[in-house]
């Protein structure tokens, strides 16, 4: 069974400052990782996914996400926040496969303050 | 890229009747179709996964009867809410996977709010 964890319900980060929303990953064999993002009453936005090759992934609206398989993880970053990153952020893990389903982490709701 | 539409966006119906949600993907061609249900607050829990051609896969707890899912062609993926009832409320998401996407992509679409009175 893959799973994914995202440990923190919520993420508050000053605008301009760096930000991290953390995500590890359970699954069998290599993963495909993924992040989305949802604005209220949305549909997921993709910002990034990593399937093989480098570990650091770079995505829309300056995201960028490192795969550490040591550590199974999949973090979220970004240098600079903006205001309007304001969301609720989803990692999704899918195994190794044709037309796999992608299983979600529980959401992290990121808050960007002036 | 890869666009999927979902209709409507939302929907208000009495206990009782039924409801379909389409989705359709609007560039590309889809074998694969997924369909999810999210309560407030929560994570997207996949529903049901849909092949073009042949009978949905259901999740575990997820009753056949009550949502009926149908994949008739590469662009459509219909899902129906068979008598709803108030419990049923919820946000419904599809996605859909590109069948010439080498690498795994979900295009999902802008979701569809239930609301059973």
């Amino acid at each position: 069974a893959q799973s994914v964890a995202q440990p923190e319900d919520q993420v508050n980060v000053a605008e301009g400052n760096p930000l991290t929303v953390k995500c590890t990953y359970s699954v069998s064999g290599n993963p495909y990782l993924f992040w989305y993002v949802q604005y209220p009453n949305r549909g997921l936005q993709f910002l990034l996914k990593y399937i093989t090759g480098d570990n650091l992934v770079k995505g829309s609206y300056g995201f960028e996400a490192e795969f550490n398989k040591s550590q199974t993880s999949f973090h979220l970053k970004k240098p600079s926040a903006l205001v309007s990153d304001s969301a609720l952020y989803f990692c999704a893990v899918a195994h190794t496969g044709t037309a796999s389903k992608l299983t979600f982490g529980t959401g992290t709701r990121l808050q960007v303050t002036l | 890229g890869a666009v999927v539409s979902q209709h409507p966006s939302r929907v208000i119906c009495k206990s009782g009747t039924s409801v379909k949600i389409e989705c359709r993907s609007l560039d590309f061609q889809a074998t694969t179709m997924f369909w999810y249900r999210q309560f407030p607050k929560q994570s997207l829990m996949l529903m049901a996964t849909s092949n073009e051609g042949s009978k949905a896969t259901y999740e575990q707890g997820v009753e056949k009867d009550k949502f009926l899912i149908n994949h008739a062609s590469l662009t459509l993926s219909t899902l129906t809410v068979t008598s709803a009832h108030p419990e049923d409320s919820s946000f419904y998401i599809c996605s859909a996977r590109d069948l010439l996407d080498l690498q795994p992509g979900y295009t999902f679409g802008s979701g569809t709010r239930l609301t059973v009175v």
